[in-house]
């Protein structure tokens, strides 16, 4: 079974514009999650969403948001880039929402802000 | 979700057991252990899980103490490729609301050739 998938792997913005980061989960798995992860803030919470719902959001301003599509694909953007946006964004995927269910990540896109 | 205690670095010699140790005093009754382990620069790996009884699978054993304050994650025969930052995580069971992850600084495992 094929893993999470993450596009693009790599990403150079300058600040000011706006980036849109795709996640495919793993086939069967209906929730989506997505992190951040930096070097001094470690990994955070940006949201989940399941069935075309967002369920849970973390503590990051409006500038960030998400959707999730009928087939669980799920896409994350970031307006008004700023320099403290780049970081490693995770995706996981998991079988459902609520739970002990683990989750699957991608591997990830690594985003500079200029 | 309750907080964990991880020592911040290992060694292990390679083809030797690793074993990680993790405190989670304040665990409550519904809460599981996790593992989880990042090489560098990939996405987090999940390893395995448990409640209170020992578990096993493919990549690692998982054992839990009595009174479930403190587990261990067992490598039964590091390699190389297994150098990378173990998580250990506490959280909700079944049923619970909370479903977002939190890292803590977990334990860098490096296994020596």
């Amino acid at each position: 079974k094929a893993g999470v998938t993450q596009t693009p792997r790599y990403l150079i913005k300058t600040r000011g514009q706006q980036v849109t980061l795709s996640c495919s989960p793993i086939s069967g798995h209906r929730s989506v999650s997505w992190y951040q992860q930096t070097p001094g803030q470690g990994l955070q919470f940006l949201f989940e969403y399941f069935s075309e719902t967002q369920r849970n959001k973390g503590n990051f301003p409006g500038r960030f948001s998400g959707r999730q599509f009928s087939n669980s694909r799920s896409e994350m953007n970031v307006s008004t880039l700023e320099l403290g946006d780049s970081a490693l964004y995770l995706c996981a995927s998991s079988l459902t929402s609520g739970g002990s269910y683990e989750q699957y990540f991608g591997p990830g896109t690594r985003l500079t802000v200029t | 979700d309750a907080k964990t205690t991880q020592p911040p670095s290992m060694d292990c010699a390679e083809g030797r057991a690793a074993n990680l140790p993790c405190n989670h005093s304040t665990i409550s009754g519904n809460e599981y252990v996790y593992w989880y382990r990042q090489i560098h620069s990939q996405g987090p790996q999940y390893i395995i899980h448990g409640l209170k009884n020992n578990e096993t699978n493919e990549m690692a054993s998982l054992i839990i103490t009595e009174d479930r304050k403190s587990s261990t994650l067992i490598l039964p025969h590091a390699t190389l490729r297994d150098t990378a930052v173990y998580y250990c995580i506490v959280r909700a069971g079944p049923g619970g609301s909370a479903r977002q992850l939190t890292f803590g600084s977990g334990t860098q495992l490096t296994v020596l050739p």
